[in-house]
């Protein structure tokens, strides 16, 4: 299978809720990236993951958390959720930890309540 | 400051416009410049990459940057109706250090 898929596409949740966003990684790539995507806002770095390890993490705080499978599938979780959390998450996955070649996900949108 | 300044429009142009898309940048570390399109309910695709100054060139799209003057542009020849989309320009120094703009929506119409 090509290409980056998230899981799942649309998601409504209330405050103070956990989430976990899955992202299977493209075909061949071993870094995967989350992004925060605000309506109207460029997508924001929340962290990347290469093979299995954690090396950048963006100012989010620590409820942001996250995991990078032996197949490099990827997990985003998010803890107490607020109101502010309602935004597109975005995963993007490449082979080495640069940007250019990342392949995005169609994202999923979550709506806090 | 942003990182990474770019107007967020929205931009109307007509069908066969030359569009010209920039955005400013804040740190002379960056080295690597993107540009990425976004169609609604999609996550964003690579358009354009370039290291360092100078241009490049891919069919219709030229991207350049300037780095004495921390300027980053897009231009699209003989735009198309289905170049309507949201652009977003991105700038990197490190492999986790990745800023993107808050996105340009260009409408072209038929």
């Amino acid at each position: 299978e090509t290409g980056v898929t998230q899981s799942p596409t649309h998601l409504i949740k209330t405050r103070g809720q956990q989430v976990t966003l899955r992202c299977s990684s493209q075909s061949g790539h071993n870094t995967v990236s989350w992004y925060q995507q605000a309506l109207g806002q460029g997508p924001q770095f929340i962290f990347q993951y290469y093979r299995e390890e954690k090396n950048g993490r963006g100012n989010f705080p620590p409820r942001f958390s996250g995991l990078q499978f032996p197949n490099y599938s990827s997990e985003l979780n998010v803890n107490a959720l607020e109101l502010d959390d309602s935004a597109l998450y975005l995963c993007a996955s490449s082979l080495g930890q640069g940007g250019s070649g990342y392949t995005f996900g169609s994202g999923t949108r979550l709506t806090v309540v | 400051q942003k990182e990474v300044e770019q107007d967020p429009g929205p931009l109307s142009v007509p069908e066969g416009a030359i569009v010209s898309l920039n955005c400013t940048y804040s740190n002379s570390a960056f080295q690597y410049f993107m540009w990425y399109r976004q169609y609604s309910r999609k996550g964003p695709e690579l358009l354009m990459y370039t290291y360092s100054s100078g241009n490049k060139e891919d069919g219709r799209f030229t991207a350049q940057v300037d780095k004495s003057s921390k300027y980053i542009s897009l231009f699209i020849r003989d735009s198309q109706p289905s170049d309507s989309a949201t652009y977003l320009c991105a700038s990197q120094y490190n492999f986790n250090k990745f800023y993107f703009g808050s996105g340009t929506k260009l409408n072209v119409k038929p």
